[in-house]
């Protein structure tokens, strides 16, 4: 069965240092995986989406995650934290098994801090 | 600019009423999902529409109904028959139904109980 956990429901960091978020998932096929970001009170925005090309995938902002299979994590970073970067981040999965039973299987959030 | 447009912000919903949330997109994508957050949780899916004048139950279907009538629109009530709607809605559409591709987000609506 699916399923994605994000190791941490809270991240704090100063401004300028780097930004890691975790995320495991397990799949019994080849996954795409996204991260979502989700600023106070608005909708969800694709930071970045891995479908099976380069294992290392950049995204907005500065973001990048790397799929790694062997661990089974798509862990999400940043070099250096800004202050708009504070919000809540989710991690997907999803399957691409044949038929129509796919579907996207969403982490609980981890929310992010940064601190001046 | 092209995106999902939901209305209203906030909405508020008394004992025994049925209330519609609006969901407009103008991406021109033929799937549109209807999505519950709750505190702590992640999305929870309520229904989907791979196609206009077809939509299929998500994981938490009961209480809430739908339509597709047009391409752009995918409006979701909440009926008296959801014990508990206080919850953050969210809809989304895609470019095709393929689980894939990226789902775009509108700013949702805030339903609370009178």
């Amino acid at each position: 069965a699916q399923s994605v956990t994000q190791l941490d429901s809270h991240v704090s960091v100063s401004e300028g240092t780097p930004v890691l978020l975790r995320c495991n998932y397990s799949s019994s096929y080849s996954p795409s995986l996204f991260w979502y970001v989700q600023h106070p009170n608005k909708g969800l925005q694709l930071l970045l989406k891995y479908t099976s090309a380069a294992t290392l995938v950049k995204g907005i902002n500065g973001f990048e995650a790397e799929f790694k299979k062997s661990e089974t994590s798509f862990h999400l970073t940043k070099p250096s934290a800004h202050m708009s970067d504070a919000a809540e981040y989710f991690c997907v999965v999803s399957d691409r098994a044949a038929g129509n039973n796919r579907k996207l299987i969403w982490g609980l959030g981890t929310s992010l801090a940064v601190n001046p | 600019d092209g995106g999902i447009t939901q209305s209203p912000k906030y909405l508020f919903r008394k004992e025994g009423q049925n209330v519609t949330l609006s969901c407009e997109q103008n991406l021109n994508h033929d799937a549109m999902y209807w999505y519950r957050q709750d505190p702590g949780q992640g999305l929870r899916l309520i229904y989907y529409s791979q196609i206009v004048n077809d939509f299929q139950k998500g994981d938490i279907a009961e209480g809430y109904s739908v339509s597709r009538e047009k391409k752009e629109s995918f409006p979701l009530t909440v009926t008296s028959a959801q014990k508990n709607p206080t919850a953050f809605y969210l809809c989304a559409s895609s470019i095709t139904p393929d689980r894939s591709q990226p789902q775009h987000f509108g700013d949702g609506t805030r339903l609370s109980i009178l």
